[in-house]
């Protein structure tokens, strides 16, 4: 399984963008990347997935240079609502189901 | 639709008693995933089905953990002889499957875990 490396915390402030870089360097061929939102006292929230270059939805976008070594989940225009933890997560499977890894996340903090 | 349902919400027990606990997967959902996190934790993954077997079981913290799964459906995660580093939040997910977006889990309220 990949391993997967983010920054602990970060801080922003409304309105900002706000970019988190997570590296991956042993990332597998098959492998997609995958970002989650946890707000405290809930479960996680799936938000963007993605494998190569630029994939972009009503959330976010996630940025993937060629190499897949890295990846970079940004969101645009946060909120006080946005402040919350964010986990990357790498790996694959041929059947749908996998053992999912969650790192440590980086626990993002958006002052007004 | 209905997402992933967990029973009970909250569960206080007794050191050294046993408890079982409920997840009800989004219908439809292959895979099925069981995590636990302790407060300000990140999540540890125990264990995951496809259908109902669990191809990877070494998540598991100890051997007073077990799960099962029937009917590819519901799934139950039992602790045996509870001790008190079993209190925790447990928190299931399912997920498609296939290979469209394997990771796109939906994520039940979990379960909080009590051990007195």
């Amino acid at each position: 399984l990949a391993k997967t490396t983010q920054p602990i915390s970060m801080d922003s402030y409304e309105g900002q963008e706000v970019n988190i870089t997570c590296s991956h360097n042993n990332i597998a061929t098959n492998d997609y990347i995958t970002w989650y939102q946890q707000f405290p006292s809930q479960g996680p929230r799936f938000i963007i997935q993605g494998y190569k270059t630029k994939v972009t939805n009503e959330v976010a976008s996630l940025f993937i240079p060629a190499d897949r070594k890295s990846s970079t989940l940004s969101l645009p225009r946060v909120s006080l609502s946005d402040t919350a933890v964010y986990y990357c997560l790498v790996g694959a499977s041929n059947t749908g189901g996998f053992k999912t890894i969650f790192g440590a996340g980086t626990r993002l903090f958006v002052k007004a | 639709g209905a997402g992933v349902s967990q029973s009970p919400s909250n569960k206080v027990t007794e050191k050294g008693k046993d408890v079982e606990l409920r997840c009800d997967p989004i219908s439809g959902h292959t895979a099925l995933y069981w995590y636990r996190q302790s407060l300000g934790q990140g999540l540890e993954f125990l264990i995951y089905f496809q259908g109902n077997s669990a191809p990877d079981k070494s998540g598991l913290p100890s051997d007073r953990f077990s799960a099962e799964r029937t009917g590819g459906s519901v799934s139950t995660l039992t602790i045996q002889r509870t001790q008190q580093e079993d209190s925790a939040v447990y928190l299931c997910a399912s997920s498609l499957g296939g290979l469209a977006k394997p990771y796109e889990q939906y994520f039940g309220p979990g379960t909080r875990l009590t051990v007195t």
